[in-house]
């Protein structure tokens, strides 16, 4: 099956630093990527949709100047958490929806958690 | 807006038991449902995906039913294994295309050796 990949799995980083999440799709094109946060023992959550080439679309509540979404080619979109501070402390995770894809099935990466200090 | 909620929040059990995870979601327009599995950590494992159009979809001691004029899910786990301890995460997703799964915040399983 398609396989996304997403790095890092984990990081630790002090307040008001930047860190960049990368989600590469390795075989397939991905032409959207959602990006989901979780709390601890909450659902996931959605946060941003982004389409190969276009400005990212944000939710309700979900800072676009702090929350910096790329998604430049096809094989990869990045989100970079902006001067991150303890309450940034999450745990996010990036699906992708494949070009052409009949049976619409989202991959999903095996996530970050990011522990701001 | 879709709500998903699935019940119980958590739920311990002895090995080898049979045992039924509960989804709800309030909009029953939906072009599928998936079962997701996420231990401590971790990213998501998909047990089970079932289209709108489908009623069930089975692999290994894993069941999934979906009646979704009742905006209804359930999982059911056949012999349950200690292994099988994680949460369980139910989503749905409104349509094809650039929609997004909505999820609920999944059931805590305990299976005691």
């Amino acid at each position: 099956g398609a396989v996304v990949s997403q790095h890092p799995s984990r990081v630790i980083c002090k307040s008001g630093t930047s860190v960049k999440i990368e989600c590469r799709s390795l075989d397939f094109q991905a032409t959207t990527m959602f990006w989901y946060r979780q709390f601890p023992k909450q659902s996931l959550m959605l946060m941003a949709t982004s389409n190969e080439g276009s400005k990212a679309t944000y939710e309700q509540g979900v800072e676009k100047d702090k929350f910096l979404i790329n998604h430049a080619s096809l094989t990869l979109s990045t989100l970079t958490v902006t001067s991150a501070h303890p309450e940034d402390s999450s745990f996010y995770i990036c699906s992708a929806r494949e070009a052409g894809n009949s049976n619409e099935k989202l991959f999903f990466g095996s996530g970050t958690q990011l522990s701001v200090l | 807006k879709q709500e998903v909620t699935q019940i119980p929040a958590a739920l311990s059990v002895p090995e080898g038991e049979n045992l039924v995870l509960n989804c709800s979601f309030t909009d029953s327009a939906i072009y599928n449902l998936q079962w997701f599995r996420q231990d401590p950590g971790k990213g998501l494992t998909s047990l089970l995906l079932i289209q709108s159009s489908q009623r069930e979809q089975t692999s290994g001691r894993l069941n999934a039913s979906l009646d979704k004029s009742s905006g209804r899910s359930t999982l059911y786990i056949a012999a349950s294994q200690p292994g099988d301890s994680a949460t369980y995460l139910c989503a749905v997703r409104r349509d094809s295309g650039n929609t997004p799964l909505v999820f609920g915040k999944g059931t805590r399983l305990s299976v005691i050796a």
